[in-house]
Formats: structure tokens, sequence, C-alpha cells
């Protein structure tokens, strides 16, 4: 079983569509969750940092760790053409730097106008 | 005023030959890392440096060999360059376990 699980989609919805990206991970000692957001032919960017169980907002964004399940979510309210990329989903066992990202394969969204 | 800015952003060179990938960040991180992006997109560590310091060294073959003159610098060098080796290469520094993504290296070896 692989660390992190993650839907390769692709996902393919309309402008104005409620998006609901997943993850599922096998290490219970994972703490920390995180969402990067990449462009093609670009760098992953960090979009949502979660530490624990429960919520985080952030404008059209909400992350949502349930850490008994070992299941992570992103949900994109009101989806925009602009949000069309690969969604990566990662988790570490501790916030400091010295500790590895392990990374989900990504999802590959595209928001049709 | 890139963050964090690696060059070359395109490398195409033959099996065997020897190249090397640069990297500098300004944002003041004391950590920088090199990863590695299949062609499926999965994204996998290599290396984690801390103020010059090697911290992770994942399962890598030899011919990868980091190297960092300072904080802000950390390079890629690889040599025996194998066909396997063709991937994107993205260069990161972190400040408390955030990363920030270079805007990676597209190595492809014939």
């Amino acid at each position: 079983q692989k660390e992190v699980e993650q839907d390769p989609g692709p996902l393919s919805v309309p402008e104005g569509a409620i998006v609901s990206l997943n993850c599922t991970y096998s290490n219970s000692a994972f703490q920390y969750f995180m969402w990067y957001r990449q462009y093609s032919r670009k760098g992953p960017e960090l979009l949502m940092y979660t530490y624990s169980s429960g919520n985080k907002e952030d404008g059209r964004f909400t992350a949502q760790v349930d850490k008994s399940s070992k299941y992570i979510s992103l949900f994109i309210r009101d989806s925009q053409p602009s949000d069309s990329a690969t969604y990566l989903c990662a988790m570490s066992l501790g916030g400091g730097s010295n500790y590895k990202l392990t990374f989900g394969k990504g999802t590959l969204l595209t928001v049709n106008p | 005023d890139t963050a964090v800015s690696q060059t070359p952003k395109y490398l195409v060179t033959q099996m065997g030959n020897d190249k090397s990938i640069k990297c500098e960040q300004n944002l003041g991180h004391d950590t920088m890392y090199w990863y590695k992006q299949d062609s499926k997109k999965f994204l996998k560590i290599m290396f984690s440096y801390n103020n010059k310091e090697l911290i992770i060294n994942e399962t890598v073959p030899n011919r990868f060999s980091p190297k960092s003159p300072d904080k802000a610098h950390l390079n890629l060098h690889i040599n025996s360059l194998e066909l396997g080796d063709s991937a994107v290469y993205f260069c990161a520094s972190s400040n408390g376990g955030k990363l920030f993504f270079g805007s990676g290296t597209q190595l492809s070896v014939l």
C-alpha cells in the first residue's frame, strides 16, 4: 500500500462548480497536511497548510483533515478556469524543515468556462 | 525578482554525459531541497540541505551529487546520465516546513 493515495483524475467541471479533491494515507504518524497547486510547466505552489484534524478556510478554498479516517480533502468553491491545474496533497511527520514531505501523485483538474 | 530560481530551464543531453543544474533562493531560508518529478507527475525528494549541511539523502544513485556552497545556493551535478534520469528536477527552499519551489529543469536524456 502506498503511503499517500490520490486519484489522478482527470477531473473536468463547469465553471462555478464545487470541486472536491481527496487523499488517503496509511501512516497515522503524519501530523502536517498540505495542498499544492501546480500549473503546467511550473513548480508547485503552496495553497493550504494545516496541522491535525479539522477545517481551514482561505477564500474559496477549504482544507479538511480527518485523522481518524486518514483522509484529507480540498474543496474549491465557485471554481474558475484559472483553477485548472494539478493539485498535489502532501504530508509530513513534523512541521520543521528537516521533515520530508510525502506527496500524492496529483489530480489534474480542468474547469471549463 | 524570483524567489527560487534554477537554471537551465531545459537540458537535452546524450547518455553518458555529465551535467549540472544550479539553484538559488533569495528568501533567506536555511533549508533547500532537490525533488524529482517523473512523467506521471510523481514528486519525490532527493536531497535536503540545512545551512549547507546534508540532512536528507533519499535512495539516490551515487551519480547524483548535490553541492551547497552557501545556504542560498544548492546545485545538483549528475554524472554518467542515463535514459531513466529524464524527468523534471525541482529545487525548493523552506521556512518551517512550507516549501517554495523553483519552476523546474526539464532534463531529457537521449
